[in-house]
């Protein structure tokens, strides 16, 4: 089992859905949690950052983590078709000692249809 | 974008041959990492810095050397280029809050 799982899609949806992004995973010591956004031949770009439980909100997106369920979220508001690209979570623990290494999701790859 | 660059941005090369990727950062930070993504496995580390001279190997290490003689640098070398290595490579690094970012991505194809 991967300490990370996400669906890789790929998720289509029409322009203006409400889109859900999620990973699971199985470490109970990860405590900061990242959504990438990539681009097609282009580098992951760091979308959303969270530190334990809780909301972030940052324009149309909504970064959700659930410790107790080990589940991560991101929502996307009003989807555009430049939403379009693979979405990547990530996570680490302790930062400090580990030197901030990141295990990744497979990613989802998100269509949105004009 | 972090201030990193990576060269060369494209490389095709033969199985055997020496290879050496460059990634430069223009703000100091202290750790850098070697990515590498392939489909269906996603980004896998390969080996990452946590200062001049000071490195330690990731999950997907082996055929893989790198070196930091320099804050602003990292290289990551394919001592004997495999078709197995045949991969985009990500440099990445990591701000004082954690946050890490990535480079613009070099595709090697191995022949």
């Amino acid at each position: 089992q991967k300490e990370v799982e996400q669906d890789p899609g790929p998720l289509s949806v029409p322009e203006g859905a409400i889109v859900s992004l999620n990973c699971t995973y199985s470490n109970s010591a990860f405590q900061y949690f990242m959504w990438y956004r990539q681009y097609s031949r282009k580098g992951p770009e760091l979308l959303m950052y969270t530190y334990s439980s809780g909301n972030k909100e940052d324009g149309r997106f909504t970064a959700q983590v659930d410790k107790s369920s080990k589940y991560i979220s991101l929502f996307i508001r009003d989807s555009q078709p430049s939403d379009s690209a693979t979405y990547l979570c990530a996570m680490s623990a302790f930062p400090r000692e580990y030197g901030n290494k990141l295990v990744f999701g497979a990613g989802t790859i998100l269509r949105v249809k004009s | 974008d972090a201030g990193i660059t990576q060269s060369p941005r494209h490389k095709v090369t033969e199985t055997g041959t020496p290879v050496t990727l460059r990634c430069h950062q223009t703000e100091n930070h202290r750790y850098m990492y070697w990515y590498r993504q392939d489909p269906g496995h996603g980004l896998r580390l390969i080996h990452y810095s946590y200062g001049v001279k000071d490195t330690d190997k990731g999950e997907v290490s082996d055929g893989y050397s790198v070196s930091r003689s320099k804050t602003e640098d990292f290289l990551l070398t394919l001592e004997s280029a495999t078709s197995s290595q045949t991969s985009v490579y990500f440099c990445a690094i990591t701000t004082a809050t954690y946050e890490q970012y990535f480079g613009p991505g070099t595709r090697l194809t191995v022949t």
